[in-house]
């Protein structure tokens, strides 16, 4: 029961690199989300997806792409990595509609030098 | 743009002691989660509030919610330290069926002290 999966676990990177943080779920959920959480802080919203093909932003997307070709995988693309990507990112999905209850992935700690 | 406020920020308190967080947020939803996080860990469901009125209990927590205050509570009875961790409410508006996302308060740093 793997729930969601998110890889790396951790990543150091150099400013102007790029990479894609992966995600995937395996409770067939409609929904999945991208957050980012700063140190000592709260989750904002990057992007998000609703169903496959379909993505929208949240309160933080510059920086950052997506894309959900299928259900189950909503990976996340730094393009052009900047200091202030230095963020633990949360993958998160849920089923949608009248319940919105998130199940979490273990997170990527990302360093930006 | 729906804003989620918790108070307080920073909690110390005495084992055995009873405590209530609370979480206020800005337009209509009867939708409301509240989470843990550990140092360092992912973030944990707790609770899932549906309706005015819901209340939920697990062990020495229980949340409930008023819609029409726009308020949920997470009261702890008898703390003990397993119970040390970030707790986060987490809210989605009735406005966004169909589009759903969660938009989550700022947390509750909880620090059980023997």
């Amino acid at each position: 029961n793997a729930g969601v999966t998110q890889t790396p676990k951790f990543r150091i990177l150099k400013i102007g690199q790029s990479m894609t943080l992966q995600c995937a779920q395996d409770m067939n959920h409609n929904y999945m989300y991208w957050y980012r959480q700063d140190p000592g802080m709260g989750l904002k919203l990057i992007y998000y997806s609703v169903g496959a093909g379909i993505t929208d932003k949240g309160e933080v997307p510059n920086g950052y792409n997506v894309s959900r070709s299928t259900t189950e995988d909503f990976p996340l693309r730094l393009e052009l990595a900047a200091p202030s990507q230095t963020s633990v990112y949360f993958c998160a999905s849920s089923h949608g509609g009248m319940n919105t209850e998130a199940f979490f992935g273990q997170g990527t700690r990302l360093t930006v030098v | 743009e729906l804003k989620v406020e918790q108070n307080p920020l920073f909690l110390s308190m005495q084992e055995g002691k009873n405590y209530t967080i609370y979480c206020n947020y800005s337009t209509t939803s009867d939708r409301l989660y509240w989470y843990r996080q550990d140092p360092g860990k992912s973030l944990e469901s707790l609770f899932v509030l549906l309706s005015n009125g819901a209340v939920k209990q697990e062990g020495r927590l229980m949340a409930s919610l008023d819609t029409k205050a726009r308020l949920s509570t997470l009261h702890i009875t008898a703390a003990v330290h397993d119970l040390s961790a970030t707790y986060f409410c987490a809210v989605d508006p009735l406005s966004n069926f169909g589009n759903e996302k969660l938009t989550f308060g700022t947390g509750t740093r909880l620090t059980i002290i023997p």
